[in-house]
């Protein structure tokens, strides 16, 4: 079965550092996608990414965030300044198209913990 | 932003007893979803709702899309302990490019054989 792979599994990081979250989407995707889940919280929408660029971001995925597809396999999450209350999970998700409710999967998650 | 209600926020049964959990919204949304997230894993899509008032089963869950779009339920009968894991709900407004889902806080499921 296909599966969205991220990396690291686990990431730990000074505050102000600067941390890139890794995703390899699955193949034959075109939509791509970040997702956070602070510890206990519900998992929360950070930003869409198609046809290399975002398509819509929360209000979490402010300036110190940013995305980027550098190859045809890869997208990554990338954090300039990690803050303490960035600490969370991490999911990468993709989907075949947005109207393909039954097919957006997710990846097992990065824990980002930011000391 | 649009919020979701989701109760109970956790559960404690014993194996072969049925659960109900439910999501309830103030604003309506297009599409229901139920995900199930074991431990350090993503959430796993287990039932999608389409329509307001479908009732859809998947094996021993059974959800359904409320009639006014604000709520829907899930249900598991006859829990096993490979049930455990935290149940969300999510809803979806589809139209546009993207797929942005709003989750629920989740319902956190203990079953105890």
């Amino acid at each position: 079965e296909p599966e969205v792979t991220q990396t690291p599994s686990h990431q730990v990081t000074q505050m102000g550092q600067e941390v890139i979250l890794r995703c390899v989407p699955i193949s034959n995707h075109l939509y791509f996608y970040w997702y956070r889940q602070i510890l206990g919280q519900k998992v929360e929408f950070l930003v869409s990414f198609y046809n290399n660029e975002i398509s819509e971001k929360s209000e979490i995925f402010d300036d110190q965030f940013s995305v980027e597809r550098p190859d045809g396999s890869n997208f990554t999450l990338k954090i300039r300044s990690t803050k303490l209350e960035d600490s969370a999970m991490y999911f990468c998700a993709s989907s075949e198209a947005p109207s393909s409710h039954e097919k957006l999967f997710f990846g097992s998650g990065t824990q980002l913990s930011v000391l | 932003g649009q919020q979701l209600n989701q109760s109970p926020q956790s559960m404690f049964i014993q194996e072969g007893e049925d659960v109900s959990m439910n999501c309830t919204s103030s604003s309506i949304f297009n599409t229901w979803l139920w995900y199930k997230q074991d431990p350090g894993e993503g959430p796993v899509l287990l039932i999608a709702l389409y329509k307001a008032g479908e009732l859809t089963s998947n094996g021993r869950l059974t959800a359904q899309f409320g009639i006014t779009r604000k709520d829907s339920f899930l249900n598991i009968s006859a829990s096993i302990p490979s049930d455990v894991g935290i149940y969300f709900c999510a809803g979806l407004n589809s139209g546009g490019s993207n797929y942005k889902l709003t989750f629920g806080k989740g319902t956190l499921l203990t079953v105890n054989p």
